[in-house]
Formats: structure tokens, sequence, C-alpha cells
């Protein structure tokens, strides 16, 4: 069973930095590219970031770039994301997804998310 | 510019059947999309991938009431026999990371 398991969220001022974590199981994790998606509190799903099997290929969306850097460690199923100099407007829940194959396109499963709050 | 369009709203009977649309912008028909479900208060659940030709794959125990079918620009997502946990909010998504606006659905 695939199971992605995030972590690293909480309350930070704007200005700091965070860093998520995504654990992930029950599949094998360098067959696959990842993504990090976001959900600001009553609105729709935000593609934040991307990363390809072996790193080789990363995106950005506009909202981060220059801010966020996405990384993953295949010896350790891990994807993590950096998040640094935060604004009030990336308050929101990230999701980290497994995509359906090795070169960021599409994910098909999903996180249960960690909540990321901006705010001083 | 890849776009995304869907309504933001539907409803349908309990037990009908409901047609959700997500249409790709000029210059992107040929473009595969992926459906995605979010019931209240849950993360995303993935439904399928929806080919250009109406050819689709079904995530893991995805129902056989959720089917997908396309015409030109048009994605279609179709749920036959509603229930009542069929009411949520359903997102398209395609190449680049580009989400639709999500239609919420209302199951009467």
């Amino acid at each position: 069973e695939v199971q992605l398991v995030e972590s690293g969220g909480g309350l930070v001022q704007p200005g700091r930095s965070l860093r998520l974590s995504c654990a992930a199981s029950g599949f094998t994790f360098d067959d696959y590219a990842m993504h990090w998606v976001r959900q600001a509190p009553g609105k729709g799903l935000e593609w934040v970031s991307g990363i390809s099997w072996n790193s080789g290929s990363i995106g950005y969306a506009d909202s981060v770039k220059g801010r966020f850097t996405i990384s993953r460690d295949n010896a350790k199923n891990s994807l993590y994301l950096q998040m640094n100099s935060l604004r009030a407007e990336d308050t929101a829940l990230y999701y980290c997804a497994k995509d359906i194959g090795p070169a960021a396109a599409l994910p098909n499963y999903w996180g249960q998310g960690t909540l990321v709050t901006v705010s001083s | 510019q890849l776009v995304l369009t869907q309504s933001p709203s539907a409803s349908a009977s309990l037990g009908a059947s409901v047609k959700l649309t997500c249409t790709l912008s000029s210059g992107h028909s040929s473009y595969a999309i992926a459906w995605h479900q979010q019931q209240p208060e849950k993360g995303p659940r993935y439904l399928m991938k929806l080919n250009s030709d109406g050819s689709h794959s079904k995530g893991d125990g995805i129902p056989d009431r959720f089917s997908g079918s396309s015409s030109g620009a048009e994605r279609y997502l179709t749920i036959s026999s509603l229930q009542s946990e069929d009411e949520a909010d359903y997102y398209c998504q395609t190449w680049g990371g580009v989400f639709g606006g999500g239609t919420k659905l209302t199951v009467l």
C-alpha cells in the first residue's frame, strides 16, 4: 500500500524558513517523480513543485520560484521542501504526491498534508 | 498559456448521473488530464488519467461508477448511481502542474 506521510509544518513568522518532509513507503521510491501541492484555506489546489526520479528535472510555480527548494533522498525514500522567506500567502495545507511515472507529470497518490501557517 | 476551466458547481440527485467538464485552453486539445476527488476535510484522491481519445486508466479501488470521456478540448468525468459520499470537490489537472479551479458537486 502506498503511503505518504508529511511532516514539518507549523506556525512561522513572515520572512522565516521551514523545511517540510515526506516519508514514502509501499512503492519503489526512486522509480517515480514526486510533487508538492498546496491548498490555502477555502481555496483550490495549487501545484508548488515537482522533481523527477533522479532529481534531473525540477520545476517550481512562479509564486515560489527563488524561495522554495525541492529535493529528494532516494536512499531514505524521502522528499523535502525547503521554504525560505515565507509570506502570509504561503499559508496552506501542503500535500506530498507521488507521480504516475519517473518524469514529473501527474500525481496519482496523495498524502494527508501538513499545515503551514505564516503569521506574526 | 495552458489553462483548465471548470464550472464552480454542479448538483444531481441521489442515484442519478452527473457529467463534469474540464476544458483545455486553445492549442492544447491533445493533452491528457487527471481527475482528482477531494471529499470534505480530506486530502485529494486520484480518480483517473484521461487521454484525448477518451481512453482512461483509473486509480486503485475507484468504482466502475466513475468513467471518463473526451471530445476535442473537453474532458469529462461521469459519475453514475450517485451516492452521498460522491459529494466532493473535483479537480482536473494536466502537465506542468496546472490545475482547474475545481467543481463542487452537491448530491441532492
